[in-house]
């Protein structure tokens, strides 16, 4: 198998443009997470969902943040309109088998807001 | 709220060493607890995924152990090579949301 495929790997872009992180996961996981990783607070949960389901988005931090799972191989991460605070490493995970199912993360989007 | 400490936080050894990392956690009441590696800019790789019902799983070099009422966890890595050199991440599970992950170890193993 691939593995969870992340894009872009690398986007630099100014304050206040619009950015879509994209995530293909692992076929046959039926839960997709998105995660945020910072040298400050390390790795935080923003949204995860079940069946292309979102369940728990409290972790996105503000309305500037969506995410949407249109079917099972395919979601986005939108930020509009992005600021230089934003700037971090997204990384896009998978599982299957329910909440005891081992997690398999992608190589991460590195987004710089200037 | 499940606090996840990891000690050392950071370790250099030289090659050929046995070491072991370790992880305590707060709430003991977990589905699992996964180890994984981080390199430089990568993403985080699985390394041992462990149920609550296991007290220990192997790979390779690789021996995670789990004592979940006491909340520990320890993985010993045999005969260190410079290629293990990594920050280690241990986390534990309480559901779909309730993953939390420690701040890790970077170990740098010196030829």
């Amino acid at each position: 198998d691939a593995g969870v495929i992340q894009s872009p790997r690398h986007e630099v872009t100014e304050m206040g443009q619009e950015v879509t992180l994209r995530c293909k996961p692992i076929s046959g996981h039926n839960s997709l997470f998105w995660y945020r990783q910072t040298m400050m607070r390390g790795l935080e949960l923003l949204i995860y969902f079940n069946n292309n389901v979102p369940i728990d988005d409290s972790g996105m931090p503000e309305d500037r943040f969506s995410a949407k799972m249109p079917n099972a191989s395919f979601s986005t991460l939108k930020i509009q309109p992005s600021e230089p605070r934003d700037s971090a490493v997204y990384f896009c995970a998978s599982k299957s088998g329910g909440a005891g199912g081992e997690l398999f993360f992608g190589e991460g989007s590195r987004l710089t807001v200037l | 709220k499940q606090e996840v400490t990891q000690i050392p936080a950071a370790l250099s050894v030289p090659e050929g060493e046995n070491l072991v990392l370790n992880c305590s956690f707060t709430d003991s009441a977990i589905y699992n607890l996964q180890w994984f590696r981080q390199d430089p800019g990568k993403g985080l790789t699985s390394l041992l995924l462990i149920q609550s019902s296991q007290r220990e799983q192997t790979s390779g070099r690789l021996n995670a152990s789990l004592d979940k009422s006491s909340g520990r966890s320890t993985l010993y890595i045999a005969a260190s090579q410079p290629g293990d050199s990594a920050t280690y991440l241990c986390s534990p599970s309480g559901g779909y949301q309730k993953v939390t992950f420690g701040t890790g170890t970077k170990l740098q193993v010196i030829p």
